[in-house]
C-alpha cells in the first residue's frame, strides 16, 4: 500500500523560498502516475499547486506557475516542491498526493503546516 | 473554463438523503472525482469515474453526471458523514487539476 509523507520547515520568512519533500513508500514513483502538491489555507478550500509525471514532465497551476518548481529524485523515491517569494498568503497546509489517473488523487500524505512569518 | 462551482453548505437530517452538485464546462467531457475532508484530516476519495467507490467507502455514497453537472448523493446520511466535500477534475486540454470550492455537509 502506497504511503506518502511530507517533510520540511514549518516556518518560512516572507520573500524566501518554501521547500518541501514528499517521501513515497510502497510504490516506485518512476513506474507510473502523477505525483502532485495541493495546499489548503486556514479555513479555506483545496488548491492544486501542480504535479510531475513519471517522465519528469510537469504541470502547474497558472496562478502559481511563475513561483513553483516540482522535481523528483527517483533514487530516493521522493518528489519536491519549491515555492519562491512567499508571502503570508502562502500560509497553508501542504499535501502531497498520488494521482492514479481514473481515480484521481487516490492517496494523500497527512499534510504539513507551513507558516510564512518573520 | 475549467472552474468548478459548488454550493457552500447543505444540511441533512440523520438518515435522510442529500445531493451535492458541482457545475463546470469541463464536466461535459471529464468525470468529476469527489473527496471527503473531515476537520484536521487529509481529503479522502469517495467517488470517481462514472460512479465508482474506492475500497472501504460505504455504498450510501453514489455519483452521477449529466451535462455540465456532477453530483454526489449520500443516501441515509450518518453522523460520520458530516464533512466538507470537494469535487475535482483534470482538464486534459491543459493537464491542469481544478477543485470546486467545497460544500460543507451538516448532519442534523
Amino acid at each position: 500500500q502506497v504511503q506518502l509523507q511530507e517533510s520540511g520547515p514549518g516556518l518560512v520568512k516572507p520573500s524566501e523560498t518554501l521547500s518541501l519533500t514528499c517521501t513515497v513508500s510502497g510504490f516506485s514513483i518512476s513506474s507510473a502516475y502523477y505525483w502532485g502538491w495541493i495546499r489548503q489555507p486556514p479555513g479555506k478550500g483545496l488548491e492544486w499547486i501542480g504535479d510531475i509525471y513519471r517522465d519528469g514532465s510537469t504541470s502547474y497551476n497558472p496562478s502559481l506557475k511563475s513561483r513553483v518548481t516540482i522535481s523528483e529524485d527517483m533514487s530516493k523515491n521522493q518528489f519536491s516542491l519549491r515555492l519562491s517569494s512567499v508571502t503570508a498568503a502562502d500560509t497553508a497546509v501542504y499535501y502531497c498526493a498520488r494521482d492514479s489517473g481514473g481515480p484521481g488523487l487516490s492517496s494523500w500524505g497527512q499534510g504539513t503546516v507551513v507558516t510564512v512569518s518573520s | 473554463s475549467s472552474e468548478l462551482t459548488q454550493d457552500p453548505a447543505v444540511s441533512v437530517a440523520l438518515g435522510q438523503t442529500v445531493r451535492i452538485t458541482c457545475q463546470g464546462d469541463g464536466l461535459r467531457s471529464y468525470y468529476a472525482r469527489w473527496y471527503q475532508q473531515k476537520p484536521g484530516q487529509a481529503p479522502v476519495l469517495v467517488i470517481y469515474g462514472k460512479n465508482n467507490r474506492p475500497s472501504g467507502i460505504p455504498d450510501r455514497f453514489s455519483g452521477a453526471n449529466s451535462g455540465n453537472t456532477a453530483s454526489l448523493t449520500i443516501t441515509g446520511a450518518q453522523a460520520e458523514d458530516e464533512a466538507d466535500y470537494y469535487c475535482c477534475s483534470r482538464d486534459s486540454s491543459n493537464n491542469h487539476v481544478v477543485f470546486g470550492g467545497g460544500t460543507k455537509v451538516t448532519v442534523l
